[in-house]
């Protein structure tokens, strides 16, 4: 079946505007997380939804950074007044409920000039 | 605080060789699961193997096993038979079942190469 996607696979961007990344988990896997990967790094936790509730926010590094999942499928990620520091790769990630393998889609790279 | 450990930022590995990739954890947690994804060139993370703390068995995935040592906190990666298509980053990570612990850390990574 079909993984999870992620759109766009890369973002360009001037320093202050908004951006917004999106993520189509694998069907029926109602947790979905995003991570954040800088180069040469690990991914760090951001957001985790489970249905249509962030149920976890506590990794989302201040409050420019928001992300929503409406309808308990699709989540976007937004990103405000973006700064040059927030230039990495944006990890998108879902699991089946009870489960604790998540499975990753190929992530944006996002750049801020 | 750290709570995965790579210590290994590269190997090299001959193409049929076995390869391990070190993992030391912490956590006070005595419920967790350890993970192993391997990530190509191409950015995506690809699941390998996992392993639960109360699991009894090492886990095994084809050429992928995971020699756990919980005393020691200790997750190790073994690829036997390495093939040139192994060649990636692999991270190892953790995830804590506790109230409200949905993150999973990550290790910084170790980029494996495979010599023909």
């Amino acid at each position: 079946g079909a993984g999870v996607s992620q759109t766009p696979s890369n973002k360009v961007t001037e320093k202050g505007k908004y951006v917004e990344l999106r993520c189509d988990p694998i069907s029926g896997h109602t947790a979905l997380y995003w991570y954040r990967q800088s180069l040469g790094q690990g991914p760090e936790f951001l957001i985790y939804f489970q249905g249509t509730g962030a149920a976890d926010d506590s990794g989302l590094p201040n409050d420019r950074f928001f992300a929503v999942r409406p309808e308990g499928s699709v989540s976007t990620l937004k990103i405000q007044r973006t700064e040059r520091g927030d230039s990495a790769v944006y990890l998108c990630a879902s699991s089946l409920l009870g489960t604790d393998t998540q499975y990753f889609g190929p992530g944006t790279r996002l750049t801020v000039l | 605080a750290q709570k995965i450990t790579q210590t290994q930022p590269g190997m090299f590995v001959q193409e049929k060789e076995a390869v391990t990739l070190d993992c030391t954890y912490d956590t006070s947690d005595p419920s967790y699961g350890l993970f192993w994804y391997k990530q190509p060139s191409s950015g995506e993370m690809i699941f390998l193997i996992y392993q639960g703390s109360y699991d009894q068995q090492n886990a095994t995935e084809g050429r992928y096993s995971l020699n756990f040592q919980k005393a020691r906190k200790s997750a190790n990666l073994v690829i036997s038979a390495s093939q040139l298509g192994d060649s990636a980053m692999y991270f190892c990570a953790m995830r804590e079942v506790g109230y409200n612990n949905n993150d999973m850390r990550f290790g910084a990574g170790t980029r494996l190469t495979v010599k023909p």
